[in-house]
């Protein structure tokens, strides 16, 4: 079954860090363009980072020098390590795959990042 | 960055009615557009890929169409499982956006 998993999630204070997993069954990671989505309690959805196969990767302009998306590819694992963290920063974190044909076809249940003292 | 606006934010209908869902792009973004349907505590369900291709296993009752910058998704003959927030999202360039939801509610 194709499926993701996210972990790594709970209550930071501001300006600390955490990491956040996705572990992928059924596909490999490495070959396909993943992608990390947030959504703030009651809000919309918003494209957070995102890896290409090649490696190449790609920030939103909010979270662009605090957050890092990589890949452990032994493990087929997608990870996105969120640094300096802020209120605004709190959210339910997705990972999914793609774009492909302009979409993200599979998605994990997804995870709560809180921020706060 | 591109804007995504639905519209309407939300729409109140009955079970068996024909509902549109509009999305317009503040750039042209060829047919890189996807819909996503989302219930509440769960995770974004791909709908519709290169605005009007069905997702394997979605029902044919959902379609999609548009191109540039006006695109639809049509619900057509609403089941009790549509009642959910549904939302556009582009994959022309980044960053990746999407709109701020349509709440389809029941009538």
């Amino acid at each position: 079954e194709v499926q993701l998993v996210e972990s790594g999630g709970g209550l930071i204070q501001p300006g600390g860090s955490l990491r956040l997993s996705c572990a992928a069954s059924g596909f490999t990671v490495s070959s396909n363009y993943m992608t990390w989505v947030r959504q703030a309690p009651g809000k919309g959805l918003e494209w957070v980072s995102g890896i290409y196969s090649d490696g190449r990767t790609y920030y939103a302009d909010s979270v662009k020098g605090r957050f890092t998306i990589s890949r452990g590819d032994s493990r087929n694992t997608l990870y996105l390590q969120l640094s300096s963290l802020r209120a605004e920063d709190t959210a339910v974190y997705y990972c999914a795959r793609g774009p492909w044909m302009s979409a993200f076809d599979i998605w994990g249940q997804g995870t709560m990042v809180t921020v706060s003292s | 960055d591109i804007q995504l606006t639905q519209s309407p934010s939300s729409v109140s209908a009955s079970v068996g009615d024909r509902v549109t869902i509009t999305c317009r792009a503040s750039q042209g973004i060829s047919s890189w557009l996807a819909w996503y349907q989302q219930k509440p505590g769960k995770a974004p369900k791909l709908l519709i890929y290169a605005a009007s291709s069905l997702q394997s296993a979605v029902p044919s009752r959902f379609s999609g169409s548009g191109s540039g910058t006006d695109f639809t998704l049509t619900i057509s003959s609403l089941q009790p499982e549509d009642f959910a927030t549904y939302y556009c999202q582009q994959g022309n360039s980044f960053p990746y956006t999407f709109g701020q939801g349509t709440k389809l509610q029941i009538k």
